[in-house]
């Protein structure tokens, strides 16, 4: 079935980097644009970045810009995203997403990965 | 781009119908017909329930539906069950690749 499975979350300090992973199956991921999505503990859902389908291009929210870079790996079927210069507003899960042909909407998610920026 | 607005809470008992909705501005929800609704039992992955305001995914029920008039969307759940309690959330498309989402709202079947 389709399916998305995020990792690579984890416990990081302020200024650090890490990367996250989406593995995708059950569906033709190099035909998909993918997103990422985070929510912070008790806060609503955010729009973090969006790659093509080819990853010719790239675009993230002002909040990560500079900061965080998608990527994706179309023939091992993995999307990523690379966090850089932590901060604790950073702390959230992360969902990817698959972008729904056309409709400029997110039609299957994974179940996220936690990252928390601490000290 | 701030955040669409949404109540925090809603609730109804089983059978019952219940709107929530998503207020934004003309520069989101009013300026285009991009409106998604998302159902999220917290711990699973988000399940798309509503797209292009009042589109609904093969397997949605018909028990759910959207509409949008001015710069607010909502989303209507008719007989409501038991499963139905989770947290729903709005987005909107603004153009340009860039999305925004509503805070939430918790559903609480009574």
């Amino acid at each position: 079935q389709v399916q998305l499975v995020e990792s690579g979350g984890g416990v990081v300090q302020p200024g650090r980097s890490l990367r996250l992973s989406c593995a995708a199956s059950g569906f033709s991921f190099s035909g998909h644009g993918m997103h990422w999505v985070r929510q912070a503990p008790g806060k609503g859902l955010q729009w973090v970045a969006i790659i093509w389908y080819d990853g010719s291009q790239k675009y993230y929210s002002d909040s990560v810009k500079g900061r965080f870079t998608v990527s994706r790996d179309n023939s091992n079927n993995t999307l990523y995203l690379q966090l850089s210069s932590l901060t604790a507003e950073d702390t959230a899960v992360y969902y990817c997403a698959r972008d729904m042909k056309g409709r400029l909407t997110f039609d299957v998610w994974g179940q996220g990965t936690m990252v928390t920026v601490s000290s | 781009q701030s955040a669409l607005t949404q109540p925090p809470s809603a609730s109804g008992s089983p059978g019952q119908s219940v709107t929530i909705s998503c207020t934004g501005t003309s520069s989101d929800v009013g300026g285009y017909n991009y409106v998604s609704w998302y159902q999220h039992h917290p711990g699973k992955a988000p399940k798309l329930m509503i797209y292009e305001v009042s589109k609904r995914p093969s397997g949605v029920p018909d028990r759910f539906s959207g509409s949008k008039s001015g710069n607010t969307a909502s989303l209507t759940v008719s007989g409501l069950q038991a499963e139905d309690e989770a947290d729903y959330y709005c987005s909107s498309n603004v153009g340009a690749n860039n999305w925004v989402f509503g805070g939430g709202t918790k559903l609480t079947v009574l």
